[in-house]
């Protein structure tokens, strides 16, 4: 069941530049998409999320992008810092979350 | 207002022994979420319940697996005669609302199968 993709396993970047994580996801009847954060032996924690009837949410450092045609929504980061170090999950939602397999990000300093 | 609690959050069973797990929801959610996680891999949803309720159980695996969530008390994950193919972190979430609200997770609970 690989109805949301996240095919970058891992991504690095320099710290103070943006980091561009990526999701994909088959199923037109999602309706409502956000993004974890994941640090290990820790639960996953709520960032960011996006109605079907949006393009773009913004909070912060953070803003998500959502591009209903091309089945497509990406986290936008900056400027990245150490601290945001982590797996970054993004989940889409209808009745409940179906989640991507993760994207490591490594912010150097 | 406390988060989404889960206990124990290490677990070890013997091959063929039970493993519960329990999950109490942020105070005001009546809905509760199940996944899990293998190593090196995604979180798999599981299960949804509300209060009394299952509502999807699309993710169990058909046998050994079964969840409640009573009208007083955790939610509780049941194992029956666990296996090494267990060995895994479950995560639990709890929401308000159905469908488009943000779910908060607990800390997990690690079972290892030896």
């Amino acid at each position: 069941d690989q109805q949301v993709k996240q095919n970058s396993p891992s991504l690095s970047v320099q710290e103070g530049r943006i980091s561009i994580l990526n999701c994909d996801y088959t199923n037109s009847m999602f309706d409502y998409f956000l993004w974890y954060k994941k640090y290990p032996a820790e639960g996953p924690t709520f960032l960011i999320s996006i109605s079907s009837i949006k393009d773009k949410n913004e909070d912060g450092r953070f803003t998500v992008f959502l591009n209903k045609s091309a089945k497509h929504l990406s986290l936008h980061i900056v400027p990245s810092q150490p601290g945001d170090s982590a797996v970054y999950f993004c989940a889409a939602s209808q009745r409940h979350m179906r989640f991507g397999a993760g994207t490591r990000l490594t912010v150097k300093p | 207002n406390a988060g989404v609690m889960q206990n124990p959050r290490h677990l070890v069973r013997r091959r063929g022994q039970e493993a519960r797990l329990r999950c109490s929801p942020m105070k005001g959610h009546s809905h509760v979420y199940w996944y899990r996680q293998l190593p090196e891999e995604g979180l798999k949803f599981m299960v949804y319940l509300q209060k009394e309720n299952i509502i999807d159980e699309s993710g169990m695996p058909k046998e050994r697996f079964s969840a409640e969530f009573p009208k007083e008390g955790p939610s509780i994950l049941r194992i029956q005669q666990v296996v090494r193919g267990d060995s895994a972190a479950y995560f639990c979430a709890s929401s308000p609302g159905r469908g488009n609200t943000e779910a908060f997770f607990g800390q997990g609970t690690r079972l290892t199968v030896v």
